[in-house]
């Protein structure tokens, strides 16, 4: 069985801060690694995907890759509370049968204003 | 910009009435997808399909069928709707990347069921 964990949270942080989301995964031939963030009643949009070992940035997110280890990690720098959502953590692998992406269950993120 | 629909975002039902959930995309995407969310579960696949008039079971496909008659449009049914159905349900699509299954998943809005 393939797995996915997160922690679940809440995971709280001053605004400004720089949040930190982590996430583990089972399937040493998982290939795709993808973040999405969801509001409250929203359906999941997505943040950041990733493919290669190390960081990817884009604005105030960074993805960090570590298929050695099978994680996959979000910093969320300069935290805003606008960004207090569920992040999702999703894989693929190759040959994964009949579940394409496998997701985690989300950590919950709160910025304090 | 990917842009997937679904036919409303809420819907009040009763104990055995068919239900059907409409979800269509407009990026020509080959792979569409059908989920159900609930607190503390997370996202459970039920059932996806890769192409026009094929379907594949997810991980909880019991008590739901699907079809896709055209690329674009994927509906989910629920033959004889229960209270333990009552979920948010998610569509996402996804175009066919170099590995199979493997680009990105696109979610439409979603709808709240409430089977009473």
């Amino acid at each position: 069985q393939k797995e996915v964990e997160q922690n679940s949270g809440p995971l709280s942080v001053p605004e400004g801060a720089i949040a930190s989301l982590n996430c583990t995964y089972s399937d040493r031939v998982s290939q795709s690694f993808f973040w999405y963030r969801q509001y409250s009643g929203k359906s999941p949009e997505l943040i950041m995907s990733i493919y290669s070992n190390g960081d990817k940035e884009d604005g105030r997110f960074t993805a960090q890759l570590n298929k050695a280890s099978q994680y996959v990690s979000l910093l969320i720098r300069d935290s805003q509370p606008s960004d207090s959502a569920t992040y999702l953590c999703a894989v693929n692998s190759v040959n994964s049968g009949n579940t394409p992406l496998v997701f985690g269950k989300g950590t919950r993120l709160s910025v304090i204003a | 910009d990917v842009k997937v629909t679904q036919s409303s975002r809420y819907l009040v039902k009763r104990t055995g009435e068919k239900v059907f959930l409409e979800c269509v995309q407009d990026m020509d995407h080959e792979n569409m997808f059908w989920y159900r969310q609930d607190p503390g579960l997370g996202l459970r696949l039920i059932y996806f399909s890769y192409d026009v008039k094929m379907k594949e079971k997810g991980d909880i496909p019991e008590g739901y069928s699907v079809s896709r008659e055209k690329k674009e449009r994927f509906s989910l049914i629920l033959e004889s709707a229960s209270t333990n159905q009552t979920s948010m349900y998610l569509c996402a699509s996804s175009s066919a990347g170099p590995h199979l299954h493997t680009d990105t998943q696109y979610f439409g809005p979603g709808t709240r069921l409430t089977v009473l």
